[in-house]
């Protein structure tokens, strides 16, 4: 079985612009999660996506979205960029029963907002 | 809100000493899980623990769920180079939603 994949896995940007990047989880796991890790920091917890609706979400400002499709692929949305917003964003999926918490995540992608 | 405390922050250590790091919490929770990150890439899925005071193994791994629930512990025997990195614990709760640990960094010694 494939891994979850991120697309793409590096990406640089300047200040003001938005960016999208993209999650396809493992088949047939229906729950995708993203999260923000920026250097020397843990793991902060974005949003979750199950069955193409929120299920969960972090404290992060507006300008950090996300939507799920139907495939149970994933993509986040940054707008309006700043500097700070440059980190590994990883997606992780698992099973999607709330009983089922392994989560399996992606490579990342590494964002540098110059 | 909840709480995962992991330490120690980071590890020096010298090849073939065994390891030991915690997660505690003053919560209670239903699912303790370990995971490693090598530099510039996700973390990987070590053990899972489903049951208070389960004790599981992963090769030179073991790991445990706290018998309070409220703890676990994750020790590595025997270590060797390629166990650098950083290991992460994450807990679920009743709303089965993951809260995780700020990483143990591990670091081998020259």
């Amino acid at each position: 079985k494939a891994g979850v994949t991120q697309t793409p896995r590096y990406l640089i940007k300047t200040r003001g612009q938005q960016v999208t990047l993209s999650c396809s989880p493992i088949s047939g796991h229906r729950s995708v999660s993203w999260y923000q890790q920026t250097p020397g920091q843990g793991l902060q917890f974005l949003f979750e996506y199950f069955s193409e609706t929120q299920r969960n979400k972090g404290n992060f400002p507006g300008r950090f979205s996300g939507r799920q499709f139907s495939n149970s692929r994933s993509e986040m949305n940054v707008s309006t960029l700043e500097l700070g917003d440059s980190a590994l964003y990883l997606c992780a999926s698992r099973a999607g029963g709330l009983a089922n918490n392994e989560q399996f995540f992606g490579p990342g992608t590494r964002l540098t907002v110059l | 809100g909840q709480q995962l405390n992991q330490s120690p922050q980071s590890m020096f250590i010298q090849e073939g000493e065994d390891v030991s790091m915690n997660c505690t919490s003053s919560s209670i929770f239903n699912t303790w899980l370990w995971y490693k990150q090598d530099p510039g890439e996700g973390p990987v899925l070590l053990i899972a623990l489903y049951k208070a005071g389960e004790l599981t193994s992963n090769g030179r791994l073991t790991a445990q769920f706290g018998i309070t629930r409220k703890d676990s512990f994750l020790n590595i025997s025997a270590s060797i180079p390629s166990d650098v990195g950083i290991y992460f614990c994450a807990a679920s709760d009743s709303n089965y939603q993951l809260i995780w640990g700020a990483g143990t960094k591990l670091i081998i010694k020259p």
